[in-house]
């Protein structure tokens, strides 16, 4: 039973175009996150969010928008791609920090191509 | 200067090598400490985690953290092909931040 998936895992599209990426995850977490995984591995967060909090990395662009229609899932809207979007986006939770959240569950990933 | 700092590598050993991963950071706020196994076109897997200072083991894998120096390592006993992958460490206050991973193989 898959505790944190990702739809879809492959993305192709055009510069210019909006897209979502969708999370759930079934671990009955608190807080979610969104990460932007370069061509060089580096692994930078974009978002963390809870149903009290979010905390947006200040260097993500505002095409960027998580929307969280409950507290399992937790989707990535990015409007107007660009080039630079490519990347693999994972998701993650854990439980809330509060309470000793340390243990992130990653999804499989999604592996975005802006052409 | 990044908030943590990790040599990419890649780092190849034979199979039995003892193999050690290092980070160095600069915020002295972290207190969670962990680290990531990422295999090819997947996602990281939580490995080991250490609250603060200390040494914490589980099987051939062992965390070190010195606060004092900024420090974190992995040591890695007996290594196998099975533990080819990219090691990242990853450490947190209350956002996480993440290494930029090190490539490693285990040559059989």
């Amino acid at each position: 039973d898959t505790a944190v998936s990702q739809t879809p895992k492959y993305l192709v599209t055009q510069m210019g175009n909006d897209k979502s990426i969708k999370c759930e995850q079934n671990l009955g977490h608190d807080t979610m996150y969104w990460y932007k995984q370069d061509s060089k591995k580096f692994l930078k967060i974009m978002f963390s969010y809870n149903n009290k909090e979010l905390i947006i990395n200040e260097t993500v662009p505002n095409r960027f928008s998580p929307k969280s229609p409950d507290k399992a899932h937790l989707n990535l809207h990015i409007n107007s791609l660009e080039l630079g979007d490519s990347a693999v986006y994972f998701c993650a939770s854990s439980q809330d920090f509060g309470t000793g959240g340390y243990e992130q569950y990653f999804g499989p990933g999604t592996r975005l191509t802006v052409t | 200067q990044k908030e943590v700092e990790q040599d990419p590598g890649p780092l190849s050993v034979p199979e039995g090598a003892i193999v050690s991963l290092n980070c160095t950071y600069s915020n002295s706020a972290f207190q969670y400490f962990m680290w990531y196994r990422q295999y090819s076109r997947k996602g990281p897997e939580l490995l080991m985690y250490t609250y603060s200072s200390g040494n914490k083991e589980d099987g051939r894998f062992t965390a070190q953290v010195d606060k004092s120096s900024k420090y974190i390592s992995l040591f890695i006993r007996d290594s196998q092909p099975s533990d080819s992958a990219t090691y990242l460490c990853a450490m947190s206050a209350r956002q996480f931040y993440f290494g930029t991973g090190t490539s490693l193989t285990v040559i059989p």
